[in-house]
């Protein structure tokens, strides 16, 4: 079946500093690529896709890249602020499976002035 | 535009007791979905409707039944609660065109 692997947290970095969560995941097909964040005490966002291979997906200065040689899709950011403080969830969606997410743990991101 | 709502925000049970979780979507999506979360374990489908009048099992369905009431409402019902059912439910409906899913705030439910 599908599955997705997250880096563990919870990752602790200073403002400013780069940002790298690695999302690998496991399909038989050609799935759909999602980041979603949830702040505290709200519901999930979408952050930002890629439907197909080598597609980049960005947003509110975070990128992911659709890498299908290496079944990954890691987040970016080039300079993490205090607002950017989180859990991020990784999550795919494959047309065989019809309109299902499956998602990963989430990783807690805390980022301190 | 309110996207997707969700009532009550919080709630307590009591083991055995019996609830409704309200949700409503107002972007005429087709699909709409249950999730619970749960400390280290992600999200995790309850159940979920792909258009008005259907509705289908999740990964963790039991305990639970659903009701699509028209196209913008979706129910989540607990029968008898039990500790086991304690976490946060998340609400979603899907944009046919992207695939991407779109949340409500969720409802968190402790069972005493």
């Amino acid at each position: 079946g599908n599955s997705v692997t997250q880096m563990e947290g919870p990752v602790t970095l200073s403002e400013e500093a780069f940002l790298t969560i690695n999302c690998t995941y496991t399909a038989t097909g050609y799935p759909s690529l999602f980041w979603y964040v949830q702040y505290p005490g709200e519901g999930l966002q979408l952050l930002l896709k890629a439907t197909k291979a080598d597609d980049k997906g960005s947003n509110k200065g975070f990128e992911a890249t659709y890498r299908k040689e290496t079944t990954s899709f890691h987040l970016e950011k080039g300079s993490v602020q205090v607002s950017d403080s989180a859990v991020y969830f990784c999550a795919l969606r494959e047309e065989t499976s019809g309109s299902r997410l499956t998602f990963g743990e989430g990783t807690q991101l805390t980022v301190n002035p | 535009n309110a996207g997707v709502t969700q009532t009550p925000k919080f709630q307590v049970l009591k083991t055995g007791q019996s609830m409704t979780l309200q949700c409503a979507q107002d972007m005429n999506h087709n699909s709409m979905y249950w999730y619970r979360q749960d400390p280290g374990m992600g999200l995790r489908l309850i159940y979920y409707s792909a258009s008005e009048g259907t509705t289908d099992k999740g990964e963790v369905p039991n305990g639970y039944n659903v009701s699509r009431l028209n196209k913008r409402e979706f129910s989540l019902r607990l029968e008898s609660a039990a500790p086991s059912q304690t976490s946060v439910y998340f609400c979603a409906s899907r944009h046919r065109g992207s695939g991407a899913q779109y949340f409500g705030p969720g409802t968190r439910l402790l069972v005493l």
